[in-house]
């Protein structure tokens, strides 16, 4: 079956410091990873997607950016984080099953910028 | 990609039907219309999809009309776990897959 992880759970950092927030994926091969970011009560925004290795799409510009090294290994950073990324980020993977695309959520990393 | 348009809460009590209905007036014609359920601090969770008429599976149905510019989500005989936020959203098949934008969602309040 597949699973996808998230790491770290919880992070706390200081404005103007540096970010890393890594995702993978179980047991499916080429998928589609996104990442998306929910601030305090409010819904998901998508901010990148990613179709293959080095294959990334950005939704919405900020100071965040996405790589993906391996095929099944999601990356997020940020060189200076702002009060403003705080938030609950979540990685996905989508696939096509029973006939209906669905994307599968990690259990997100809750990202608090002090 | 489609923007949708959903109540921002709705109230229920134990035992009830539920509809939450969603607007999305924009719909292309490679959309299909997704409903996933979240909880808080936790990813959302895929519930239902559907392209046109109607669809059913162990957890809920989904009515669509024949323009397609909406969509019903009905869940049967609510509990109190089922309070959350239900987000409505229509997804591009996109060549190189599958993305989807996420709304503000209606957060269900299920009630003893």
């Amino acid at each position: 079956s597949q699973t996808i992880h998230q790491w770290p759970a919880t992070l706390v950092q200081p404005v103007g410091s540096p970010l890393s927030l890594e995702c993978t994926v179980e047991g499916t091969s080429n998928p589609n990873l996104y990442w998306y970011r929910q601030a305090a009560g409010r819904g998901l925004q998508l901010l990148f997607y990613s179709v293959g290795i080095g294959q990334i799409s950005s939704e919405v510009p900020q100071n965040l950016s996405a790589s993906r090294p391996q095929d099944r290994q999601f990356i997020l950073s940020s060189k200076k984080l702002l009060l403003s990324d705080s938030g609950f980020y979540l990685c996905a993977w989508s696939t096509y099953k029973k006939g209906s695309y669905e994307q599968y959520f990690g259990p997100g990393t809750r990202l608090t910028v002090t | 990609l489609a923007k949708t348009t959903q109540p921002i809460s709705m109230d229920s009590y134990e035992g009830q039907e539920v509809n939450i209905t969603c607007s999305h007036n924009n719909i292309a014609t490679n959309d299909y219309i997704t409903w996933y359920q979240q909880f808080p601090s936790q990813g959302p969770r895929f519930i239902i999809q559907g392209y046109k008429t109607k669809v059913t599976n162990e957890v809920a149905s989904l009515f669509i009309p024949a323009d397609r510019k909406s969509s019903t989500l009905s869940l049967p005989r609510v509990s109190l776990s089922d309070t959350a936020v239900y987000y409505c959203l229509v997804g591009d098949i996109w060549p190189g897959g599958f993305k989807t934008i996420f709304g503000a969602g209606t957060r269900l309040f299920v009630k003893a």
